[in-house]
């Protein structure tokens, strides 16, 4: 069964505006982390924020925070304010306490893609 | 913050030449390292989970033979794509974690390799 469900390909959004991308995942874990990265057309994997399961509060970095749904087993990215250096694709990603040597179960991505 | 550092970003070879790529962590000693490949517009798909000191797990479905790996030290990590074909040519992107890091310890990307095998 697909750990990490990302169900939006692709994305537009205007310059300044808010967009939120949808992650929901799957595990019978207890305990497990959350991650989201950017990856650029250059190739590189960009660290932008992490939800812990027993962290109470979303997650918050700069422009992006983390709506974390514990029950709907859902971590949706919101970025705010977007820059057109935002457009970029983006992965959710989990990785659970299982796994003792720190593997990440990757989303399929969401590409946006950000309008002047 | 931790660095990655990945050598070469891009080959292109002829097929049947064997290709090595490296993974290092420049200031941080990684306990384990991950080899990932990735098609374009696609996922990425995990290959083989390096430790330092042992054999390489490897998934399902990736040839040990064919993508070799080798983690000599906390902060190298390598993998030769041996006799390459055009249907290995990929993107192919290491990460390390942190040794003892906590859990929510993000894996540190390199900036991948583009192997184009003519």
């Amino acid at each position: 069964a697909q750990k990490i469900t990302q169900t939006q390909p692709g994305m537009f959004v205007q310059e300044k505006e808010a967009v939120t991308l949808d992650c929901t995942y799957d595990t019978s874990d207890q305990s497990y982390g959350l991650f989201w990265y950017k990856q650029p057309s250059s190739g590189e994997m960009i660290f932008l924020i992490y939800q812990g399961s027993y962290d109470e509060q979303n997650a918050t970095e700069g422009r992006y925070s983390l709506n974390f749904q514990k029950a709907r087993k859902s971590a949706n990215l919101v970025i705010s304010a977007s820059q057109l250096g935002d457009s970029a694709m983006y992965f959710c990603a989990m990785r659970e306490r299982a796994s003792n040597d720190y593997k990440l179960s990757f989303g399929a991505g969401t590409t946006v893609t950000v309008r002047a | 913050g931790a660095v990655v550092s990945q050598h070469p970003s891009r080959v292109i070879c002829k097929s049947g030449t064997s290709v090595k790529i490296e993974c290092r962590s420049l200031d941080f000693q990684a306990t384990t390292m991950f080899w990932y490949r990735q098609f374009p517009k696609q996922s990425l798909m995990l290959m083989a989970t390096s430790n330092e000191g042992s054999k390489a797990t490897y998934e399902q479905g990736v040839e040990k033979d064919k993508f070799l790996i080798n983690h000599a030290s906390l902060t190298l990590s390598t993998l030769t794509v041996t006799s390459a074909h055009p249907e290995d040519s990929s993107f192919y992107i290491c990460s390390a974690s942190l040794q003892g890091g906590r859990e929510g310890q993000p894996q540190h990307f390199g900036d991948g390799t583009r192997l184009s095998i003519l």
